[in-house]
């Protein structure tokens, strides 16, 4: 079992829906969950982090934490074409040493 | 004012050969990484500095060396480089270790190996 888990896509929504991601982790030890986005041959960019169990809005943005499912998801509402880009789930643990996990992504692509 | 930069951004050689990657942040940060990103795009560590000390090692072969002369910079040294190498490599750091911190990226660096 991967350490944090995201289905690949391509997750498709025509512009103006709302864009959901998940992702799940497998160590319970896990504290603070970020969400990268990254545009095609560009670096990671952070565009939320969680902590707390509950939801966490940040513009058009939401992010959701349920630490008992070992769940996180982003909400992206009102999509955009310029949101068309991989998500990229991250975890920070110290269990064996501090380290950021991160999944292996989610495309997004936003229908104009 | 780019916060973490690292040189070269592009990067073609030989099978074989040996080559260097540098990292440099100025950001004040204590923590800096090195990850390799695959063709499937999975981001995975490889190294962890804090401080010039280092704290991550993952699984990874030792022809990779990594050098943290002060902690603004952490270089990445592949000794006989092989086709299975390439990829982007990408430098990031954060500000310490505490549990809440993000990474910051750098543009990374892709390499090819032929």
């Amino acid at each position: 079992q991967k350490e944090v888990e995201q289905n690949s896509g391509p997750l498709s929504v025509p512009e103006g829906a709302i864009a959901s991601l998940n992702c799940t982790y497998s160590d319970r030890g896990s504290q603070s969950f970020f969400w990268y986005r990254q545009y095609s041959g560009k670096s990671p960019e952070l565009i939320m982090f969680i902590y707390s169990n509950g939801d966490k809005e940040d513009g058009r943005f939401t992010a959701q934490l349920n630490k008992a499912s070992q769940y996180v998801s982003l909400l992206i509402r009102d999509s955009q074409p310029s949101d068309s880009a991989t998500y990229l789930c991250a975890v920070n643990r110290n269990t064996g040493g501090f380290k950021t996990i991160f999944g292996a992504g989610t495309r997004l692509f936003v229908k104009a | 004012d780019t916060a973490v930069s690292q040189t070269p951004k592009y990067l073609v050689t030989q099978m074989g050969n040996d080559k260097s990657i540098k990292c440099e942040q100025n950001l004040g940060h204590d923590t800096m990484y090195w990850y390799k990103q695959d063709s499937k795009k999975f981001l995975k560590i490889m190294f962890s500095y804090n401080n010039k000390e280092l704290i991550i090692n993952e699984t990874v072969p030792n022809r990779f060396s990594p050098k943290s002369p002060d902690k603004a910079h952490l270089n990445l040294h592949i000794n006989s480089l092989e086709l299975g190498d390439s990829a982007v490599y990408f430098c990031a750091s954060s500000r310490n270790r505490d549990l809440g911190t993000e990474a910051f990226f750098g543009q990374g660096t892709r390499l090819t190996v032929v």
